[in-house]
């Protein structure tokens, strides 16, 4: 079985402060990790993912995730953030040998001007 | 890059009818498309798994003869609610996968409300 946990429902930030997303996650084989954001009333889109190499992860916008496998976590980061950067963040997972994907709970983020 | 649009974008229905939403990948072929659906202020659930030519796998719960899956060709996947409720109403979005690659990308997806 593979899960996704996304502690924080909300996550409020100055605009220009560092921004961090936390995702945890369980899979039974090799994961893969994915970022997506949703803006309101539209489908997701795709920001960063994990397969394999380098643990840090650079992706759209900015942003960019670390994998850290002892702690299975995989945090979305950005080091200065934006108005247009408050959406709905989902983190999702799927091991290896699965092709469904499975989504954690989703986080607000809303940054502050 | 890889673009998936849905069709319609949003539609009012009656209770009782059916309605048919489109999932298209514009620029690949895909060979399994997938549909979710998301209520409001939550996360998204997968109804079911197509791959091309062959019958749809549906998720434990979903009824698949309420939510009719069809993956005629490789970039055109439909989704038909039949005999719509109320309850029925819900945002649903489609995603396509390449053969082998790691990513689904998404559609922007329908927002359907049965009145």
């Amino acid at each position: 079985a593979q899960s996704v946990a996304q502690p924080e429902d909300q996550v409020n930030v100055a605009e220009g402060n560092p921004l961090t997303v936390k995702c945890t996650y369980s899979v039974s084989g090799n994961p893969y990790l994915f970022w997506y954001v949703q803006y309101p009333n539209r489908g997701l889109q795709f920001l960063l993912k994990y397969i394999t190499g380098d643990n840090l992860v650079k992706g759209s916008y900015g942003f960019e995730a670390e994998f850290n496998k002892s702690q299975t976590s995989f945090h979305l980061k950005k080091p200065s953030a934006l108005v247009s950067d408050s959406a709905l963040y989902f983190c999702a997972v799927r091991d290896s040998g699965n092709e469904k994907l499975t989504f954690g709970t989703g986080t607000r983020l809303t940054i502050i001007p | 890059g890889a673009v998936v649009s849905q069709h319609p974008s949003w539609v009012i229905c009656k209770s009782g009818t059916s309605v048919k939403i489109e999932c298209r990948s514009l620029d690949f072929q895909a060979t399994t498309m997938f549909w979710y659906r998301q209520f409001p202020k939550q996360s998204l659930m997968l109804m079911a798994t197509s791959n091309e030519g062959s019958k749809a796998t549906y998720e434990q719960g979903v009824e698949k003869d309420k939510f009719l899956i069809n993956h005629a060709s490789l970039t055109l996947s439909t989704l038909t609610v039949t005999s719509a409720h109320p309850e029925d109403s819900s945002f649903y979005i489609c995603s396509a996968r390449e053969y082998s690659s790691y990513e689904q990308y998404f559609g922007p997806g329908t927002r359907l409300t049965v009145t």
